[in-house]
C-alpha cells in the first residue's frame, strides 16, 4: 500500500539553527501539506501546496518557513531559525485532490523535532 | 472559515462499553468529512469519511459516523469498545471542490479504554 515517507523521524536542533524535514507524498497526489502537533494539543494546518505553489498559509506560517518541491518525488518544510516554541511533531501529508477534491489526506508517520 | 469543534477532551470508558463522540463543525459550503484516529505514538490514521450519499457511513473497526446536515454534526460511534481502541480521535473537515484546501481538524477527543 502506498504512503506518505517522512525523515528524518526525530530531529534535535539548537535554536537558531535551520531545518529542513522531508517528506516524499504518495505518488500519484498532486496536493501536498504540513501540519504540526506541539505535543498534546491539536493538529495544526501550516500550509498547503498545489502545483508548485503554495496554496494556503496559516498564521503559523510566517516568513521563518518555506516548502519547496526540488523534484518529482520531495516536499521539504524548511524553518530558517528555530525557536523553542517550534518543537512539536510535524506531519507531512498528501491527497489526490484533482477536481472536485474529494479525497481524504494520507499522512506521514511524522518528525519529531526538538529545539533545544 | 472552516472549524471544527469536538465535545469532549477526554472520555473514560470501560471495555465493551458503546461508544459517541460528537463533532461540530462550522461552514456555509458543501464539507466532505472525515475521522482520524491516532494510536500511542503513531500517525494519523483515517477510520471513515463522508463524501456525499448515504449520511451514516461504516469505518474500519466496527467504527460508524451519521452526517446530520441540519445539524452541522459528524458523530462518531461504536456499539462496544475494545481497550485498543485507547486513542485520540480527530474529526475533521474539507471544503469540497477547493483546489489544494487544507483540511481543518478539530482538537481532538483523547479515548481511554479501561480493560
Amino acid at each position: 500500500e502506498p504512503e506518505v515517507t517522512q525523515t528524518p523521524s526525530h530531529q534535535v536542533t539548537q535554536m537558531g539553527q535551520e531545518v529542513i524535514l522531508r517528506c516524499v507524498p504518495i505518488s500519484n497526489h498532486l496536493y501536498f501539506y504540513w501540519y504540526r502537533q506541539i505535543l498534546g494539543q491539536k493538529v495544526e494546518f501550516l500550509v498547503s501546496f498545489y502545483n508548485n505553489e503554495i496554496s494556503e498559509k496559516s498564521e503559523i506560517f510566517d516568513d521563518q518557513f518555506s516548502v519547496e518541491r526540488p523534484d518529482g518525488s520531495n516536499f521539504t518544510l524548511k524553518i530558517r531559525s528555530t525557536k523553542l516554541e517550534d518543537s512539536a511533531m510535524y506531519f507531512c501529508a498528501s491527497s489526490v485532490g484533482q477536481g472536485a477534491g474529494n479525497t481524504e489526506a494520507f499522512f506521514g508517520q511524522g518528525t519529531r523535532l526538538t529545539v533545544v | 472559515a472552516q472549524s471544527v469543534s469536538q465535545h469532549n477532551h477526554h472520555v473514560i470508558l470501560s471495555e465493551a462499553a458503546s461508544l459517541e463522540l460528537g463533532c461540530n463543525y462550522s461552514y456555509g459550503g458543501t464539507v466532505n468529512l472525515f475521522w482520524y484516529v491516532q494510536y500511542p505514538g503513531q500517525h494519523l490514521q483515517l477510520l471513515l469519511k463522508y463524501f456525499s450519499g448515504d449520511p451514516l457511513v461504516k469505518g474500519i473497526k466496527g467504527f460508524e459516523a451519521e452526517f446530520i446536515k441540519s445539524k452541522f454534526s459528524f458523530n462518531l460511534r461504536k456499539p462496544s469498545v475494545q481497550w485498543s481502541d485507547t486513542a485520540e480521535y480527530f474529526c475533521a473537515v474539507n471544503a469540497r471542490g477547493n483546489y489544494g484546501q487544507n483540511f481543518v481538524f478539530g482538537p481532538g477527543t483523547r479515548l481511554s479504554v479501561l480493560p
